[in-house]
């Protein structure tokens, strides 16, 4: 059974660094093909596509948020993370961890709310 | 990027009906688009991918079609349990993007 879970600090302060980690469990990040993504959800907009990491450590990243977003995992621990410096009002969201496989999306996490706020 | 364009943005269906959601690629995504179920509290869900593969444990009245820039999620003889958002996600090339959302609301 694959199940994902977000964590994250709940609220930061504009300009702080955003550290996201998403436990995951029923499979490895070291299987060929597998990977996890993270993608984010304002209150009552839509989904926005952050960043990928697979099996190989090949690293995708939203050309949107340009250079704020570090992607990482430990495979030991079935763990994945995702860093955003410098946040601001427009990062708050739900924040969404999901297995890739391959191409797609095929498990996600419930989500963890991140507010920024000063 | 590609852009992906869902319509319509809402939708009201009774239960039994047949319904059809569009997604339009601003360029050609060959097969390459999955379609996802979301409901308040329940992790979003697969539906679809490849354009028309349907995953494993999704009821057959499921289904996707289309390819190139055109596609389209028909769910057939509607239950309860269908109703909520729908969202197209294309996974041709990087970055990855979703169309806006489909709401599927009981008539």
């Amino acid at each position: 059974q694959v199940t994902l879970k977000e964590s994250g600090p709940g609220i930061l302060q504009p300009s702080q660094t955003l550290s996201l980690t998403c436990t995951f469990s029923g499979f490895s990040l070291s299987t060929y093909g597998m990977g996890v993504g993270w993608i984010r959800q304002p209150s009552g907009k839509g989904l926005e596509w952050l960043a990928n990491i697979w099996w190989d450590d090949d690293k995708y990243y939203n050309p949107s948020l340009k250079n704020r977003l570090t992607i990482s995992k430990d495979t030991s621990n079935n763990q994945a993370f995702l860093k955003i410096t410098n946040v601001d009002t427009a990062d708050t969201a739900t924040y969404y961890c999901a297995r890739g496989n391959w191409a797609f999306f095929d498990y996600w996490g419930q989500g963890v709310m991140v507010t920024v706020s000063s | 990027d590609v852009q992906m364009t869902q319509s319509p943005y809402n939708l009201a269906a009774s239960p039994g009906e047949s319904v059809s959601i569009n997604c339009k690629a601003s360029k050609s995504i060959s097969k390459y688009l999955a379609w996802y179920q979301q409901k308040p509290g329940k992790a979003n869900k697969l539906l679809i991918y490849d354009g028309s593969t349907l995953q494993s444990g999704i009821p057959s009245r499921f289904s996707g079609s289309g390819s190139g820039t055109d596609f389209t999620l028909t769910i057939r003889s509607l239950e309860p349990e269908d109703f909520g958002l729908y969202y197209c996600q294309q996974h041709n090339e990087y970055p990855w993007t979703f169309g806006g959302g489909t709401k599927l609301e009981l008539k």
